[in-house]
């Protein structure tokens, strides 16, 4: 059963950084691409990044390039989203998903929430 | 970025039918065949409902069909039941980017 648990989401003050987390399970991580997708609260999804398997290559949304940086860890399964110069409007759930020209599987989300 | 537009709201009465548009440009929709359809109920996940325009995943019911023309994109769902209510998102494939619809909230009469 593939399972991906985010973690790492919480309350940052405006500017602040934070690391947010999915580990992955059930499925061979290395073979697959990854994405985070976020939904502000009451609102829809937006696509953030993404990686591809081998980690050669990742691509942002021209709303975080620059600020964010994905990465993973496939000897820990182990997917990686580092936040920087967090603005209010980067509050959100963010969720990481298998996949990116197709993505099948979500994780339920972690918190992000920007506010002084 | 690409804006991929959805009408905000659908409706039907159990057991009819209901079709929801998604509509992008020649650089998302019009391009690429991995456009997808998301089922979300409140405080859940979004889940995967159609993939590739029109393949179902494993255990999601025949009532629901995706097809394109164009920029734009569909997803059907027939013979509407009380469960199938929730919010509908597709997203499509930009080229090395994915792009979202606004979403659409379907209402079971």
């Amino acid at each position: 059963e593939v399972q991906l648990v985010e973690s790492g989401g919480g309350l940052v003050q405006p500017g602040g950084s934070l690391r947010l987390s999915c580990a992955a399970s059930g499925f061979t991580f290395s073979s697959y691409a990854m994405s985070w997708v976020r939904q502000a609260p009451g609102k829809g999804l937006e696509w953030v990044s993404g990686i591809s398997g081998g980690a050669g290559s990742t691509y942002y949304a021209d709303s975080v390039e620059g600020r964010f940086t994905i990465s993973r860890d496939s000897s820990k399964n182990t997917l990686f989203l580092q936040v920087n110069s967090l603005r209010a409007e980067d509050t959100a759930v963010y969720y990481c998903a298998r996949g990116m020209k197709t993505i099948d599987y979500w994780g339920q989300g972690t918190l992000v929430t920007v506010s002084s | 970025q690409s804006a991929v537009t959805q009408p905000p709201s659908a409706s039907g009465s159990p057991g009819q039918s209901v079709t929801i548009s998604c509509t992008g440009t020649s650089t998302d929709v019009g391009t690429y065949n991995y456009v997808s359809w998301y089922q979300q109920h409140p405080g859940k996940a979004p889940k995967l409902v159609i993939y590739e325009v029109s393949k179902r995943p494993s255990g999601v019911p025949d009532r629901f069909s995706g097809s394109k023309s164009g920029n734009t994109a569909s997803l059907t769902v027939s013979g509407l039941q009380a469960e199938d209510e929730g919010d509908y998102y597709c997203g499509s494939y930009a080229g090395n980017k994915g792009v979202f619809g606004g979403g659409t909230k379907l209402t079971v009469l």
